[in-house]
């Protein structure tokens, strides 16, 4: 049975990079890892998305190594708005299908 | 283009009695998943299909049923609610699982669901 495991709270203050990493032991080859951002009381919100090394958008960077048993999230600059839940979510092999497993959950918190 | 709605908002259901959570796309997205998430806790996958007539079993699929007549809707069905299934139950859908670069998931807004 897959895990899909994630640091369950992580602290930081406003301005600093924050780095959280999902690991992942044994997902699909041919999937894409995702990361989602939570705020209570709503859906999870897309962030970004990757195959493998590095993928950079407007608002995060994600590291994944060629193993692929890890990714990593990095927020640069986080402000207070960043406190939140953060999910990573893989695809876990399932006969000629995938299924769309989340990690854990980190509760971001950001402090002035 | 309404993405993933899902209804009712809130339930409260009395133990043993059943109903069905409603979901539905317009974005003609392939696969559509169910995932239930605890007071404090993550998102468990319960059911999901890759198409209509499709369904497969997630992480917690004890006490649901799901089917796909057609690509738009997924419909969750609860067969006698226990108070262990009171949760947010949340919807999404995407082109595929995670094959693509864009098989993103929309999530609807959630159904709050309590079972006194």
């Amino acid at each position: 049975l897959a895990k899909i495991t994630q640091p369950i709270s992580m602290d930081s203050y406003e301005g600093q990079e924050v780095n959280i990493t999902c690991s992942h032991n044994n997902i699909a080859t041919n999937d894409y890892i995702t990361w989602y951002q939570q705020f209570p009381s709503q859906g999870p919100r897309f962030i970004i998305q990757g195959y493998k090394t590095k993928v950079t958008n407007e608002v995060a960077s994600l590291f994944i190594p060629a193993d692929r048993k890890s990714s990593t999230l990095s927020l640069p600059r986080v402000s207070l708005s960043d406190t939140a839940v953060y999910y990573c979510l893989v695809a876990i092999p399932r006969g000629a299908t995938n299924k769309l497993i989340f990690g854990t959950g980190t509760l971001l918190a950001v402090q002035p | 283009n309404a993405g993933v709605t899902q209804t009712p908002k809130f339930q409260v259901l009395k133990t043993g009695q059943s109903m069905t959570l409603q979901c539905a796309q317009d974005m003609n997205h392939e696969y559509m998943s169910w995932y239930r998430q605890d007071p404090g806790m993550g998102l468990r996958l319960i059911h999901y299909s890759v198409g209509a007539g499709i369904t497969d079993q997630g992480e917690v699929p004890n006490g649901y049923n799901v089917s796909r007549s057609t690509t738009e809707d997924f419909p969750l069905r609860l067969l006698s609610a226990a108070p262990s299934q009171t949760s947010v139950y949340f919807c999404a859908s995407s082109y595929a699982a995670g094959l693509q670069p864009t098989d993103t998931q929309y999530f609807g807004p959630g159904t709050r669901l309590t079972v006194l």
